[in-house]
């Protein structure tokens, strides 16, 4: 159980463009997704966090119009680089906690993203 | 600000030695505490947790973790390490108050076992 995807798992695309990222809970209703950044050899670094029909919270230095997220269902969060940079290029992974266990993050596998 | 430490970056281990990662966190309320695991390739996935209770925790794969509160230390600990253990640890917090509250993460400790 608490299985987190996402889609897709790598993502080339040219500066300038968007980038769409799909988290989904597979087997359990997420009534709080986070979104975090990876960055090589480092640490997960928060981004924000999006509770279900609500508008995500911002980390402090993430830009909320450059990343942008919706959590229109209880097992969907996307999040949407804009006008992608080759510094946007990193590793984006999501986790969801909900009724299964509400003080227990689960992780998705994450998504390699490398602008050009 | 919550912050957690991981003092050891890189530790170098030959098979059936012992295991201790260190963990320190600043905060002084109630927290949860968590260990996760990053195996080469793969996702997090979550090692063992401290909500409350007894403050020796048990987790998956022979590891175990003792929280001891005045220290604000949450160790990580394996009798008998196996190559298979090679990833990277991170240690985190978070406010013990809200459940699903932000999770602040450690730098991580990579672990690699000779065989």
């Amino acid at each position: 159980g608490a299985v987190v995807s996402q889609h897709p798992s790598w993502v080339i695309c040219k500066s300038g463009t968007s980038v769409k990222i799909e988290c989904r809970s597979l087997d359990f209703q997420a009534t709080t997704m986070f979104w975090y950044r990876q960055f090589p050899k480092q640490s997960l670094m928060l981004m924000a966090t999006s509770n279900e029909g609500s508008k995500a919270t911002y980390e402090q230095g993430v830009e909320k119009d450059k990343f942008l997220i919706n959590h229109a269902s209880l097992t969907l969060s996307t999040l949407t680089v804009t006008s992608a940079h080759p510094e946007d290029s990193s590793f984006y992974i999501c986790s969801a906690s909900g009724a299964l266990d509400t003080d227990t993050q689960y992780f998705g596998p994450g998504t390699r993203l490398t602008v050009l | 600000a919550q912050s957690v430490s991981q003092h050891n970056h890189h530790v170098i281990l030959s098979e059936a030695a012992s295991l201790e990662l260190g963990c320190n966190y600043s905060y002084g309320g109630t927290v949860n505490l968590f260990w996760y695991v990053q195996y080469p390739g793969q996702h997090l996935q979550l090692l063992l947790k401290y909500f409350s209770g007894d403050p020796l925790v048990k987790g998956i794969k022979g590891f175990e973790a003792e929280f001891i509160k005045s220290k604000f230390s949450f160790n990580l600990r394996k009798p008998s390490v196996q190559w298979s253990d090679t990833a990277e640890y991170f240690c985190a917090v978070n406010q013990g108050y809200s459940s699903a509250s932000k999770i602040i993460f450690g730098s991580g400790t990579r672990l690699s076992i000779r065989p």
